[in-house]
C-alpha cells in the first residue's frame, strides 16, 4: 500500500520569503510520480509540479520547486518569493501503477503582508 | 489546457432525496474518471474509478448502492447520491484522465458542494 504523509497541518510564511512544505512517501512501486496541487478557498484543485521516479533532476515550475530525494522517499515542494495569492492548503501525492491519486493530509500556508 | 467541468458547483437538498453530479471533460476524451470526496480542511479521499462502458469499481468502506456511478461516455461520468443524509454532506470532486495524454495526467473538476438539510 502506499501512503503520502504531510507533517505541516499549518505553515506562515512572510510575503516575498522563501517556504518548504514536507512530504513524505512509502510505496513498493519502482515507477512512481508524485506531485503537488494548490487548494485555494474555491475547492478547485491546481495542478502546481511533477516528478518522476526515474527523473534525476528536481523538476521545476516557475516560482516552484520540488526537492526529490529519493533514498530518503521526501518530495518537498519549494516556494520561492512568497506571494498573498500563494495562501492555499496544498496537497502532495502519489500516483502508482494503478492508476490511482493517493493524497497527503494536505497543510494550510498562510503568507503574512 | 485540459477542461473539466462539474455540475452543479453547489446543492442543497432535504434528507432522503437523491442528487446527481455530472462531471464532464470538455476537450478531450476521458477513459477514465475518478470520483473524490473531501471534508474541510481535510485530504481528498478516492470514492471510486470510473471506466467508460464498465462498471465502477470504489474503494474499500464506499457503499455502492449509495454512491450510483455511471460512466455512459467518452465524457460524461455522473455520481448519484441516493437517499441523502446530512453526513453525506461534503465536497465531492471529480478528476478525468485523458486517453491520449501521459499515463498519469488527471485533471480536476472545480467540485461540486452538497450540503443534506
Amino acid at each position: 500500500a502506499q501512503k503520502i504523509t504531510q507533517t505541516q497541518p499549518g505553515m506562515f510564511v512572510q510575503e516575498k520569503e522563501a517556504v518548504t512544505l514536507d512530504c513524505t512517501y512509502d510505496t513498493s512501486d519502482q515507477s512512481y510520480g508524485l506531485f503537488w496541487y494548490k487548494q485555494p478557498s474555491s475547492g478547485e484543485m491546481i495542478f502546481l509540479i511533477y516528478q518522476g521516479s526515474y527523473d534525476e533532476q528536481n523538476a521545476t515550475e516557475g516560482r516552484y520547486s520540488l526537492n526529490f530525494q529519493k533514498a530518503r522517499k521526501s518530495a518537498n515542494l519549494v516556494i520561492s518569493a512568497s506571494q498573498l495569492g500563494d495562501s492555499a492548503m496544498y496537497f502532495c501525492a502519489i500516483y502508482n501503477q494503478g492508476g490511482k491519486l493517493i493524497f497527503g493530509q494536505g497543510t494550510e500556508l498562510s503568507v503574512k503582508p | 489546457g485540459a477542461v473539466v467541468s462539474q455540475h452543479p458547483s453547489r446543492v442543497i437538498c432535504k434528507s432522503g432525496t437523491s442528487v446527481k453530479i455530472e462531471c464532464r471533460s470538455l476537450d478531450f476524451q476521458a477513459t477514465t474518471m475518478f470520483w473524490y470526496r473531501q471534508f474541510p480542511k481535510k485530504s481528498l479521499m478516492l470514492m471510486a474509478t470510473s471506466n467508460e462502458g464498465s462498471k465502477a469499481t470504489y474503494e474499500q468502506g464506499v457503499e455502492k448502492d449509495k454512491f450510483l456511478i455511471n460512466h455512459a461516455s467518452l465524457t460524461l461520468s455522473t455520481l448519484t447520491v441516493t437517499s441523502a443524509h446530512p453526513e453525506d454532506s461534503s465536497f465531492y470532486i471529480c478528476s478525468a484522465r485523458d486517453g491520449q495524454g501521459g499515463a498519469y495526467e488527471q485533471y480536476f473538476g472545480p467540485g461540486t458542494r452538497l450540503t443534506v438539510t
